[in-house]
């Protein structure tokens, strides 16, 4: 079974901080995709980025990055110079694979990020 | 292009009724999926309908049900609703491969008494 796991609940930073946000995925299958999204204080969830399990190239865009490792079967994402903006609910997500048609979330980190 | 769109924002049963929730895609996708979302669960997968056909179903009991029309619209159904059916129920739609983006409508905030 697939399984996406947030370890970090809740983190608290201070605006300018950078933060990395944790993910770790379980699947057997060797096509999958990795998501990234954002949920603001107005609840409604936004797509951030996708990776699909070929392609480990990091990515940048901005003040977010995503380290991609099947090594470790990880996922993470860093913010870099936080913002008061960036306060949300981020969730990684999986599909594909053994789970087929279905994108299975983490539970979610909560980002503070404090003036 | 308009967004996912779900109806109604809000409701307030009480335990033993039965509740139906409407999503309306964006125009173009096939894909309609249900989740569930409740405080320290994140989002639980209920059901994922593409061309009304349900591809693929979560851990959820048989009170939960879900349909899609022609049209691509979608309702789920919660029937003998229970206190533990508190929750912001989420559609998302997407074109329906496992590598495309889900967009998600702002949800059904239901609240059992």
């Amino acid at each position: 079974a697939q399984k996406v796991t947030q370890a970090q609940t809740e983190i608290s930073v201070v605006e300018k901080e950078d933060v990395t946000l944790d993910c770790v995925y379980e699947t057997r299958d060797t096509t999958y995709y990795l998501f990234w999204y954002k949920q603001p204080p107005s609840g409604e969830l936004v797509f951030l980025i996708r990776r699909n399990s070929f392609d480990e190239q990091n990515e940048i865009s901005g003040r977010y990055s995503w380290n991609f490792q099947k090594s470790t079967s990880s996922f993470n994402f860093t913010i870099t110079a936080s913002q008061v903006v960036d306060s949300a609910v981020y969730f990684c997500a999986l599909s594909g694979g053994d789970g087929g048609f279905k994108t299975i979330f983490g539970a979610g980190t909560r980002l503070f990020v404090k003036a | 292009k308009a967004g996912v769109t779900q109806t109604p924002r809000y409701l307030i049963k009480t335990r033993g009724q039965q509740v139906t929730l409407s999503c309306s895609p964006i125009s173009g996708h096939r894909s309609v999926s249900w989740y569930q979302q409740t405080p320290g669960q994140g989002l639980q997968f209920l059901f994922e309908y593409f061309s009304e056909t349900q591809r693929n179903k979560g851990n959820f009991p048989g009170r939960f049900s879900g349909r899609q029309f022609s049209n691509s619209r979608s309702e789920m159904n919660v029937s003998t609703l229970e206190l533990g059916d508190s929750a912001l129920y989420l559609c998302a739609s997407s074109l329906g491969a496992p590598w495309e983006k889900l967009f998600f409508g702002s949800g059904t905030q239901l609240s059992v008494l």
